[in-house]
């Protein structure tokens, strides 16, 4: 089965400057999708940012990218020029790409509360 | 933008009590999944549905719970007897194929006292 590690609990970051959140996983499997996901206090959550593994291009949207190292499962989510609605946990997340039955599945990290100090 | 909406946004029941937690994912999504966050841990996964049967079932996902699509556009999760340890934030979420991003709802506050 797959797992997905935060190991950061929380972080903190001055508004402007840029953060990086870590996420580690474990597979078998060599194609496969990863992705980070906010949850602002309102608790809804909010797909960020996703990577394929097959793509050896790095994800960006706007002030958010990944570091993705598939070699050692490393998946990293760089926050810069932080702004305080960035404040939320966020949340590396794995799912296969298999087509069958049962693969869609997210498997969930514990999650990264992310402080902004103005 | 479509978004998936769920009610009620907070629920109390009593245990022993049966809910039925409400979501309507976007219209033209396929694939439905209801997923449940305890306070302060991971969000875990519950159950997936497609072409109107269970794709997968998480060890959760026991005789207690159901989910069922009764028309074109509400999916829902019933609990059948609630227990202390079903209070948690469900939430629900929906994709357009096996392969696409799950959006996923605002979720639902089940307390159970």
């Amino acid at each position: 089965a797959q797992t997905v590690t935060q190991s950061q609990p929380e972080m903190s970051v001055q508004e402007a400057e840029t953060v990086t959140l870590s996420c580690t996983y474990d597979t078998s499997e060599s194609d496969y999708y990863l992705f980070w996901y906010k949850q602002p206090p309102s608790r809804q959550m909010i797909l960020v940012i996703r990577q394929e593994a097959y793509k050896q291009q790095n994800a960006t949207e706007n002030r958010f990218s990944v570091n993705f190292q598939k070699a050692a499962k490393s998946f990293s989510l760089k926050i810069s020029d932080s702004q305080l609605g960035d404040a939320a946990m966020y949340f590396c997340a794995y799912r296969s790409s298999l087509i069958i039955q049962g693969a869609q599945k997210l498997v969930f990290g514990q999650g990264t509360r992310l402080t902004i100090n103005p | 933008e479509p978004e998936v909406t769920q009610t009620p946004s907070h629920q109390v029941t009593q245990m022993g009590q049966e809910v039925i937690l409400r979501c309507v994912p976007i219209s033209n999504h396929l694939y439905f999944y209801w997923y449940r966050q305890i306070l302060g841990q991971k969000v875990e996964f519950l159950v997936s549905f497609y072409n109107n049967e269970i794709s997968e079932k998480s060890e959760i996902f026991d005789d207690q719970f159901s989910v069922e699509r009764p028309d074109g556009s509400n999916f829902t999760l019933k609990i059948r007897s609630t227990k202390l340890e079903d209070s948690a934030m469900y939430f629900c979420a929906s994709s357009e194929g096996s392969w696409r991003e799950q959006y996923f709802g605002p979720g639902t506050r089940l307390t159970v006292t």
